[in-house]
């Protein structure tokens, strides 16, 4: 029972250019969402939130946005950079209860 | 600040065997919590200590165990290894606080490097 959907394994993208990472959520019950990258050999790291009662979070080159209705939300790097080629992990989390995460999307920018 | 230690790197162990693997977290952090990874499925959650009690428990079998100390150090155990447990091994901490106020700093997990296990 996955509550949190990658659906897209990997995806390549052109330097310079927007890359949009995609997750899909069942459990109307989240209520704050995280984004976390991973480089080879290396753990987790918290990239950026965003919490329920906001539809858009934005952090330098970073922005996450949050459809309820559609319990989806997407990570939009701009512009892309060769040095963003990771793992990028969704999670969400219901008030109090254990981070829950997607099964992850790679990320290759080419330069 | 050091952060989330975690020992050792890598293990091989042999199906059946025994295995304990070591986290440190960063000083201060109350919260440990453990995630499988595995090719495909990401990181499954496994179980979080806080203040030396279990607080959150995946659905992993009773293989799977850990503690807590009262340095917050915590050990995850698991026992009568098979194949399909070869994965990284996540420890990640965070302060662990529940008011609604610290949400946003208490659950932005800190991540070790993870212990990559083989079971042959």
């Amino acid at each position: 029972d996955q509550q949190v959907k990658q659906n897209s394994p990997s995806l390549s993208v052109q330097e310079g250019r927007i890359s949009i990472l995609n997750c899909d959520y069942t459990n109307s019950m989240f209520d704050y969402f995280l984004w976390y990258k991973k480089y080879p050999a290396e753990g987790p790291t918290f990239l950026i939130s965003i919490s329920s009662i906001k539809d858009k979070n934005e952090d330098g080159r970073f922005t996450v946005f949050l459809n309820k209705s559609a319990k989806h939300l997407s990570l939009h790097i701009v512009p892309s950079q060769p040095g963003d080629s990771a793992v990028y992990f969704c999670a969400a989390m219901e008030y109090g209860n254990k981070l829950v995460f997607g099964a992850g999307t790679i990320l290759r920018v080419k330069s | 600040k050091a952060g989330v230690t975690q020992t050792p790197r890598y293990l091989i162990k042999t199906r059946g065997q025994q295995v304990t693997l070591s986290c440190s977290p960063i000083s201060g952090h109350r919260s440990v919590s453990w995630y499988q990874q595995t090719p495909g499925q990401g990181l499954q959650f496994l179980f979080e200590y806080f203040s030396e009690t279990q607080r959150n428990k995946g659905n992993f079998p009773g293989r799977f165990s850990g503690r807590q100390f009262s340095n917050s150090r915590s050990e995850m155990n698991v026992s009568t290894l098979e194949l399909g447990d070869s994965a990284l091994y996540l420890c990640a901490s965070s302060l662990g606080g529940r008011g609604r106020d610290s949400l946003l700093s208490n659950e932005k997990l800190f991540f070790g490097s993870g212990t990559q296990l083989s079971v042959l």
